[in-house]
């Protein structure tokens, strides 16, 4: 089945970390992100990448960094400059052309710095 | 910030109509409404979206007005599994410059389903 995945689901961090968020899909699809979720909050873009080799800063870019090697792959760096990471970080994916251009959402990796 | 505005809660009973409002005064004439909706700690999941037509999925019905500036979600029948944050978007849908890097994620509205 054609899908989106974040691993790994729940992970811990130690303060001044850097710690690597993984996310793969096999939809074929152009666009990839990553969101950040906080408690009763709505979803905060980080960053996004329409094509392999090239990624925009969202709109909390600052400690976290990407890349984008493969189409498939998208990881999220979350790095020790990143002063308050503990937050849930959702992937998506979208296909740019075509009929169907909705987002493809992972399930999610809960982050938790002790 | 969100280019949408939801009320923050609803509730609703098993089994009647759940009916979830979105105001989007300032959406461009080639901006979608997409509906997502998200169950406590997962990712969201797509409901259903439309440009001005109203749109029927197996999920829910999208009903547009015709001066586009609000649309309303529909559930026909509300189950418990239904409980979740459901979010209204604008986007363009097509082309790069249409990437979810323009579509802002509100708070969304907590729609309760009780038995």
């Amino acid at each position: 089945d054609g899908g989106i995945t974040q691993s790994p689901k729940y992970l811990f961090r130690k303060e001044g970390q850097n710690v690597t968020l993984s996310c793969e899909q096999n939809l074929n699809h152009d666009a990839m992100y990553w969101y950040r979720q906080d408690p009763g909050q709505g979803l905060r873009l980080i960053y996004y990448s329409q094509i392999v080799n090239d990624f925009q800063k969202g709109d909390i870019a600052e400690g976290y960094s990407v890349s984008r090697e493969k189409k498939e792959s998208f990881p999220l760096t979350v790095t020790s400059a990143q002063k308050n990471p503990t937050a849930f970080y959702l992937c998506a994916s979208t296909q740019i052309q075509g009929r169907n251009t909705e987002a493809f959402f992972g399930q999610g990796t809960r982050l938790t710095v002790v | 910030d969100a280019k949408t505005t939801q009320p923050p809660s609803m509730d609703c009973a098993e089994g009647r109509a759940a009916n979830l409002p979105c105001n989007h005064s300032t959406i461009s004439g080639n901006e979608y409404v997409y509906w997502y909706r998200q169950i406590h700690s997962q990712g969201p999941q797509y409901i259903i979206h439309g440009l001005k037509n109203n749109e029927t999925n197996e999920m829910a019905s999208l009903i547009i007005t015709e001066d586009r500036k609000s649309s309303t979600l529909i559930l026909p029948h509300a189950t418990l599994r239904d409980t979740a944050v459901y979010y209204c978007i604008v986007r363009v849908a097509h082309g790069r410059g249409s990437t979810l890097g323009r579509l802002y994620f509100g708070r969304g509205t907590q729609l309760t389903v009780w038995p």
